[in-house]
């Protein structure tokens, strides 16, 4: 039971390139969400999505995409990769009322 | 601005010595608090949780209180381990809040001192 399973560990991309964060779960939970964290500062919402074919913004939306064809996977999109979004992205999922259960996160540089 | 936010970037303490992290909210409308532990390169791993209908609740090592009229949120780790070293981060959510009611503080870094 591995919980949350994040892919890549790491990457580094040119600015313009584009990519998908990966992030699959193996416990059923319906919520899952997308985190980014900046250094020395708490985590900011992306996207996140309550079941199977529905997503909705967060906090920081702009420059990312999300869908959720299955229960498991939540895959998060940058199309156009800018310095700006230079960051650790965490994925999480949560029960109803269960508190998140963070993946150990995705570390990316733009230069 | 955050609504949440901790008193000190970095703490510092002798290992065996107990721990004091605060934390301060600034949405009245929370009902459900949380702390988180981060080590380093690894993801945020829960540690303790607290309702407002509560004012303390306790786990292994670990007591959360929290005195709403003040919006103040502490955990105390008792006899601090080197394992302890890590981030600490508090989380609220507002009250009726979805899966989107989420807030996180920036931070505390607990430091280990042999």
């Amino acid at each position: 039971n591995a919980g949350v399973t994040q892919t890549p560990k790491f990457r580094i991309l040119k600015i313009g390139q584009s990519m998908t964060l990966q992030c699959t779960q193996d416990m059923n939970h319906n919520y899952m969400y997308w985190y980014r964290q900046d250094p020395g500062m708490g985590l900011k919402l992306i996207y996140y999505s309550v079941g199977a074919g529905i997503t909705d913004k967060g906090e920081v939306p702009n420059g990312y995409n999300v869908s959720r064809s299955t229960t498991e996977d939540f895959p998060l999109r940058l199309e156009l990769a800018a310095p700006s979004q230079t960051s650790v992205y965490f994925c999480a999922i949560s029960g109803e009322i269960s508190p998140l259960h963070f993946g150990n996160g995705t570390r990316l540089t733009v230069t | 601005g955050e609504s949440v936010g901790l008193h000190l970037p970095t703490l510092s303490v002798q290992e065996g010595d107990n721990s004091i992290i605060n934390c301060a909210y600034s949405n009245s409308a929370s009902d459900y608090f949380i702390w988180y532990k981060q080590e380093s390169g690894k993801g945020p791993q829960f540690i303790i949780d607290i309702r407002s209908n509560m004012d303390k609740r306790q786990g292994q090592r670990v007591t959360v209180l929290l005195n709403k009229t003040v919006k103040h949120l502490s955990l105390q780790i008792a006899a601090t381990q080197p394992g302890d070293s890590a981030v600490y981060f508090c989380a609220e959510n507002r009250s009726g809040g979805g899966a989107d009611g989420l807030t996180f503080g920036k931070g505390t870094h607990l430091i280990i001192q042999p």
